[in-house]
């Protein structure tokens, strides 16, 4: 069975620091990850995704996540938020061979200036 | 390309009407999906399609129905609407399965009075 754990509900930054969303998955054979963004009262935009090829995965608007086997993580992250960057943001995976993508319940990122 | 498009973006039912969302994808995909977004919840699958003529269950299929007669469109019903169906049901759509892509929609929000 595949399920995603976003660790936080809610993250704030400064403007110009770093941010890190955590995301724990679990599945049975070789998952694919996605992270999408949601800006309020938007549909979901994909950020970014891996499906086995590098674990280190580069994304739009700067942001990258690392896919860790060991760890069954996915977090993402970026080294300076910007305002713009305030919004909802979900991991979700697919394990090999399903139809559907299994969602996290999300994680709102703040952005103070 | 105008992507995925959903109608209507905003209605109002009472309890025990009926209605029936309307989804539409203008890129040739195989795959459908419709979720529900709650607060705090994440995305709830709740019906899916694998191609023109086919439908799923998802993990909150109970008070709706879907149908796909036509590859570019997903419709979903509600029967007998109660409040418990008030949210944001988002309409996705991909080429493939598991490692592709899903494209969503903009959204419907329903309230149920």
């Amino acid at each position: 069975a595949q399920s995603v754990t976003q660790l936080d509900s809610h993250v704030s930054v400064s403007e110009g620091t770093p941010v890190l969303l955590r995301c724990n998955y679990s599945s049975s054979y070789s998952p694919s990850l996605f992270w999408y963004v949601q800006h309020p009262n938007k549909g979901l935009q994909l950020l970014l995704k891996y499906t086995s090829a590098a674990t280190l995965v580069k994304g739009i608007n700067g942001f990258e996540a690392e896919f860790k086997k060991s760890e069954t993580s996915f977090h993402l992250t970026k080294p300076s938020a910007h305002m713009s960057d305030a919004a909802e943001y979900f991991c979700a995976v697919s394990d090999m061979g399903y139809s559907t993508l299994t969602f996290g319940k999300g994680t709102m990122l703040l952005v103070s200036p | 390309n105008a992507g995925v498009t959903q109608t209507p973006k905003f209605r109002v039912l009472k309890t025990g009407q009926s209605m029936t969302l309307l989804c539409a994808q203008d890129m040739n995909h195989e795959y459908m999906y419709w979720y529900r977004q709650d607060p705090g919840m994440g995305l709830r699958l709740i019906h899916y399609s694998v191609g023109e003529g086919t439908t799923a269950k998802g993990e909150v299929p109970d008070g709706y129905n879907v149908s796909r007669l036509k590859k570019q469109n997903f419709l979903l019903g509600l029967e007998s609407a109660a409040p418990s169906q008030t949210s944001v049901y988002f309409c996705a759509s991909s080429y493939q399965a598991d490692t592709d892509t899903q494209y969503f929609g903009p959204g419907t929000r329903l309230t149920v009075l």
